[in-house]
């Protein structure tokens, strides 16, 4: 099972829009609303803030939004701030009960 | 409020075997489904298997096939994961992971601090 693709970096302005996109494939990304995207910050263990695509859990930014187009997942980040600094993950669930992770994305806020 | 306390840091010789634990505390245990990711340094996340709730099965990454285990003990609701036939490209952080819906595909809701296991000769 290959990592899902993402761009290892992406980079904006305070207040500016990003986008981090995670390519997989039709066994994974593309077959079930099983998308998850974490951050990640250096030496913490990931925190979940998107799943099933586009959903929010408590706690986590109206500025955070996920969607996903055939075997392409994306999560958006507006009014970006200092504090969104990390490392961004998307994770999805394959046909083969497995689960796999993007490569990762570094995200600096200029 | 749901805690993971992993066991402490390991350094292992290639080819020993690792045990890291995983004490659940905050939740019912086996309401949970667990599993296994790691991180090697300066690297990606990298799931190595877990329960799905789907089948009652457990599902381990391709690459971790034969060399990884993973079991529960209900009674001090503690998980463990067991690799074997260590590399040292297994150097890593191993973290446990919950996951409280029980559907298929997670998502991870609660993480443990990490251990990290270090292969060296």
């Amino acid at each position: 099972q290959s990592a899902l693709t993402q761009p290892a970096s992406v980079s904006g302005s305070p207040g500016q829009t990003i986008t981090i996109a995670c390519s997989g494939t039709s066994s994974d990304v593309g077959a079930y609303n099983y998308v998850s995207w974490y951050q990640q910050r250096p030496g913490k263990p990931p925190k979940l803030m998107i799943y099933d695509v586009d959903k929010r859990p408590s706690g986590v930014s109206n500025r955070f939004s996920g969607s996903k187009s055939g075997n392409t997942a994306s999560l958006t980040i507006s009014g970006l701030q200092a504090d969104d600094e990390s490392n961004y993950y998307c994770s999805s669930y394959t046909r083969r009960s497995t689960w796999v992770f993007g490569g990762g994305t570094t995200l600096t806020v200029l | 409020q749901i805690q993971l306390v992993q066991s402490g840091a390991e350094v292992k010789k290639p080819g020993a075997s690792v045990r890291v634990s995983c004490r659940v505390s905050g939740h019912i245990f086996t309401d949970l489904c667990m599993h296994w990711v790691r991180q090697a340094p300066g690297k990606g996340l990298e799931w190595m298997g877990g329960f799905d709730p789907e089948d009652g099965e457990m599902y381990f990454a391709q690459k971790f096939q034969g060399r990884v285990t993973m079991t529960e003990d209900t009674s001090t609701d503690t998980a463990f994961m067991e690799l074997s036939t260590l590399k040292s490209d297994d150097t890593a952080v191993y973290y446990c992971a919950a996951v409280l819906r029980a559907l298929p595909g997670g998502p991870i809701d609660y993480w443990g601090q990490g251990t990290l296991l270090a292969v060296s000769s």
